[in-house]
């Protein structure tokens, strides 16, 4: 398909592993975001991508958490010990260009429970 | 730093019925403003936008109109239907900062329209 792609769509796991989760943006784009979905809390940045520049990390909640994107196209956010309170939907978008006229695309998101 | 909020949810409308989901702001420079939609078991999708005051975004029947002196973007339909059932997000993109290629959502507000 040519959409944004993400993997797997849903994930449990017992406290204290660790996950890694997958976007496959769609082809040519240079941007690419990370965005978490909690229940009453909408979607909270956490880390941005744009081509070869330094990402953007400042939304990450904590050093457990990582990104990386290689190749300038798939990333891969992964969480390490992992916690209850890291239970959420992870949304990635990506986008052609940077944001001032332009839309973000969207995956289906990975939902990620930890028991 | 900046903000959304929209109308707490949810709202539920019989078809054909009026739609009117508040959104106010707060940015410290000059915002370009969304909304997005999600539907059931899909990623969020563009629904529509404005890039500076008194410009109207419109799409699939919604109109938001970008309300400078009131901070607001609120999203309107004068007739729903039940294929518009979703979640809304209102969101902003601060064009004036060092971060302009981020979003930043509001809630969301889920709209429920029965036949």
């Amino acid at each position: 398909g040519a959409g944004v792609s993400q993997s797997p769509s849903n994930k449990v796991t017992e406290k204290g592993k660790d996950v890694e989760l997958r976007c496959d943006p769609i082809s040519g784009h240079t941007a690419l975001y990370w965005y978490r979905q909690s229940l009453g809390q909408g979607l909270e940045f956490l880390i941005y991508f744009q081509g070869n520049s330094a990402p953007d990390k400042s939304g990450l909640p904590s050093d457990r958490f990582s990104a990386e994107r290689t190749g300038g196209s798939v990333s891969t956010l992964t969480i390490q010990r992992t916690q209850q309170e890291d239970s959420a939907v992870y949304l990635c978008a990506s986008s052609p260009q940077t944001l001032n006229t332009g839309e973000l695309f969207f995956g289906e998101g990975s939902r990620l429970t930890v028991l | 730093g900046d903000s959304v909020t929209q109308m707490e949810g949810p709202v539920t409308l019989s078809e054909e019925a009026f739609l009117t989901i508040n959104c106010t702001y707060t940015a410290t420079g000059y915002p370009s403003l969304f909304w997005y939609v999600q539907y059931p078991g899909e990623g969020l999708q563009l629904l529509l936008k404005a890039t500076k005051a008194d410009d109207k975004g419109s799409n699939k029947g919604f109109e938001a109109t970008y309300r400078k002196e009131t901070t607001s973007f609120h999203l309107e339909k004068g007739s729903v239907q039940v294929s518009d059932s979703a979640v809304y997000f209102c969101a902003l993109s601060d064009r004036s900062g060092g971060s302009n290629y981020k979003l930043t959502f509001g809630k969301g507000t889920l709209l429920t329209v029965n036949p």
